[in-house]
């Protein structure tokens, strides 16, 4: 059971670029996250979507593009990448409702550079 | 989200019990308790929640206070494994959108 799957690990990118960083989960959860987590910080939510064809901002959306069109994945876009978005990005997902009684489940991290 | 407050760091011997703190003064009735680890170069861990009562696992214990007011993690035998940062999140809607502070960095030393 692979869990909650990020790829790549690492990543640099120059100024400008654009990537995508992917997400996959196997246990047909209906939600999905994407925090970033910068150096001696906790993680902060970027994009969240609570099944496929419906995404909502976190507290830090500007610059990421987010899309679900199916319930295993949840990419991540970065339009035009800035240094200011170098940080170590997690995916996690949870099974849907619960009103605080479920738990998420995380991936091991992209750590991206920005140079 | 009520806010937590956590110390920022705590040391423990290896083999020995570690209680770590968190205060929620601020708590609402419907918030769940949750706690979670985070472990050098590695996403968070769910560790255990709880409401009202305390909690055993296979990792830890959860003990609330009467109030819930204040909540510890209780690790039984901690391990060097153990070293992580641990965040008590306040949770009453998705754990899709949880709000993490900056956790308390637990050194375990042999």
């Amino acid at each position: 059971n692979a869990g909650v799957t990020q790829t790549p690990k690492f990543q640099v990118l120059k100024t400008g670029q654009s990537m995508t960083l992917q997400c996959a989960q196997d246990m047909n959860h209906e939600y999905m996250s994407w925090y970033r987590q910068d150096p001696g910080m906790g993680l902060r939510l970027i994009h969240y979507s609570v099944g496929a064809g419906i995404t909502d901002q976190g507290e830090v959306p500007n610059g990421y593009n987010v899309s679900r069109s199916t319930t295993e994945d949840f990419p991540l876009r970065l339009l035009s990448a800035a240094p200011s978005q170098t940080s170590v990005y997690f995916c996690a997902s949870t099974r849907e409702g619960g009103r605080g009684n479920t738990e998420a489940f995380f991936g091991q991290g992209t750590r991206l550079t920005v140079v | 989200d009520a806010k937590t407050t956590q110390p920022n760091s705590m040391e423990s011997n290896e083999e020995e019990p570690v209680h770590l703190p968190c205060n929620h003064s601020t708590i609402s009735g419907t918030d769940y308790i949750h706690w979670y680890r985070q472990l050098p170069s590695q996403g968070p861990e769910y560790v255990i929640h709880g409401l009202t009562s305390n909690v055993n696992n296979r990792m830890a214990s959860l003990a609330i206070a009467e109030d819930r007011k204040s909540s510890t993690l209780i690790l039984h035998r901690a391990t060097l494994r153990d070293a992580a940062v641990y965040y008590c999140i306040l949770n009453s809607g998705t754990a899709s959108k949880l709000t993490f502070g900056t956790g308390t960095r637990l050194q375990v030393t042999l």
